[in-house]
């Protein structure tokens, strides 16, 4: 069963760069989607990204221009970088893996990350 | 986007009630819908994919139905492990997107 664990810096600061990481164990990363979710709190989950395992990528156009979505696989991680960011862009930050975009039937999900954006 | 619209946001049933919670999509998403339950503190877990498919392990009380623009989640004799946050998503169209929620309580 594969474990998804994030890693982020707690508290960003406004027009700063966000990175977080997911680390994979007990599976491969070289098969299924790659997904970033978050979740502002209080409010619904919004859908991110993906990476491909093959490297092909999917954001959504709220924020395609800010983000990327990388995976190492020597690693075993995947990353998500979100440049220039907002208190908007504060929430619970989860990376979750499975063969139907990450997401839905058969995906793990990650237990999240809390990203404060704050000065 | 494709809008999802949830209701009711939030509602308070009794044990062993019947709860039904909707989902409209602004535009056909056809059969590509999934439902979760949140709970407190966790991630969302995947309880019905494909509208009408219950996830591998979930109780037979779950059930969803629906095509199109219109579904729903039922739960046929709520339970107290069931009070949680409810969420629908579709996977037809890119960017994915999700309902607003909707809040059951015990």
């Amino acid at each position: 069963q594969v474990h998804l664990q994030e890693s982020g810096p707690g508290l960003v600061k406004p027009s700063e760069t966000l990175y977080v990481s997911c680390t994979v164990s007990g599976g491969s990363i070289s098969r299924y989607y790659w997904s970033w979710i978050r979740q502002p709190p209080g409010k619904g989950p919004e859908w991110i990204g993906f990476v491909y395992y093959t490297g092909t990528t999917n954001y959504n156009p709220a924020v395609e221009d800010r983000v990327s979505i990388l995976i190492d696989a020597p690693k075993n991680q995947f990353s998500l970088r979100l440049a220039s960011v907002t208190h908007a862009d504060s929430a619970v930050y989860y990376c979750a893996t499975g063969p139907v975009f990450g997401v839905g039937s058969e995906a793990t999900w990650g237990q999240g990350t809390l990203v404060t954006v704050s000065s | 986007d494709i809008q999802m619209t949830q209701s009711p946001s939030s509602l308070s049933a009794s044990v062993g009630d019947r709860v039904t919670i909707t989902c409209q999509a602004s535009q056909s998403v056809r059969k590509y819908l999934n439902w979760y339950q949140q709970k407190i503190g966790e991630a969302p877990e995947v309880l019905v994919h494909g509208a009408t498919n219950l996830e591998t392990g979930v109780p037979s009380r779950f059930s969803g139905s629906g095509f199109g623009t219109d579904f729903t989640l039922t739960i046929t004799s709520l339970q107290p492990e069931d009070a949680a946050t409810y969420y629908c998503q579709q996977y037809d169209n890119f960017p994915l997107t999700f309902g607003g929620g909707t809040k059951v309580e015990i």
